[in-house]
């Protein structure tokens, strides 16, 4: 089974509108932390926006807010008022368990594209 | 901002030759990764990397890999005897102690087996 599901291919989305991006997991850890990166076009990876399993309130960080659903196991990115450069690939992660050397499992990516 | 850097940026290797690939991390960071994406797919887990150790790796990270910290600044990746199937781009990266810290990636390795 995947362990990190991300269903959407490809998203469009207005400038200036939200969008959502959806991320599943699968894990019989309790401990374990949600990470989203995006990869532009230029094919770096950054860091965006973590959400550990017992944090009790979303994460947010600017215009990107994790919608964690522990119960669903889903951590899905929204980016609010979306800019041109937002365009990208993005990338759902997770780390089970508590160390820190732990590796990242990645989902296939959603390619999302901002219209002006 | 301090980041992690990889060189070369695009590597040109014929099939059977040995190449390695070199990462600086960010300087405190004491856990460091390999990654690998193959053109148009998902980032796979290669091996990680903690005082002096492998620390995990996938199935991907057979016999003909290998990693190493020759001194206190750089991390390398060695491949013994590419195959075609190693044509990917390699990403670096490092993280601090603690779980929710994130890894910091660098900006790839692009390797082409011909």
């Amino acid at each position: 089974a995947q362990k990190i599901t991300q269903t959407q291919p490809g998203m469009f989305v207005q400038e200036k509108e939200a969008v959502t991006l959806d991320c599943t997991y699968d894990t019989s850890d309790q401990s374990y932390g949600l990470f989203w990166y995006k990869q532009p076009s230029s094919g770096e990876m950054i860091f965006l926006i973590y959400q550990g399993s017992y944090d009790e309130q979303n994460a947010t960080e600017g215009r990107y807010s994790l919608n964690f659903q522990k119960a669903r196991k889903s951590a899905n990115l929204v980016i609010s008022a979306s800019q041109l450069g937002d365009s990208a690939m993005y990338f759902c992660a997770m780390r089970e368990g508590t160390s820190g050397r732990r590796a990242l499992t990645f989902g296939s990516g959603t390619r999302l594209q901002v219209q002006p | 901002e301090p980041e992690v850097t990889q060189t070369p940026s695009h590597q040109v290797t014929q099939m059977g030759q040995e190449v390695i690939l070199r990462c600086v991390p960010i300087s405190n960071h004491l856990y460091f990764y390999w990654y690998r994406q193959i053109l148009g797919q998902k980032v796979e887990f290669l091996v990680s990397f903690y005082n002096n150790e492998i620390s995990e790796k996938s199935e991907i990270f057979d016999d003909q890999f290998s990693v190493e910290r020759p001194d206190g600044s750089n991390f390398t990746l060695k491949i013994r005897s590419t195959k075609l199937e190693d044509s990917a781009m390699y990403f670096c990266a490092s993280s601090e102690e603690g779980s929710e810290q994130p890894q910091h990636f660098g900006d790839g390795t692009r390797l082409s087996i011909l």
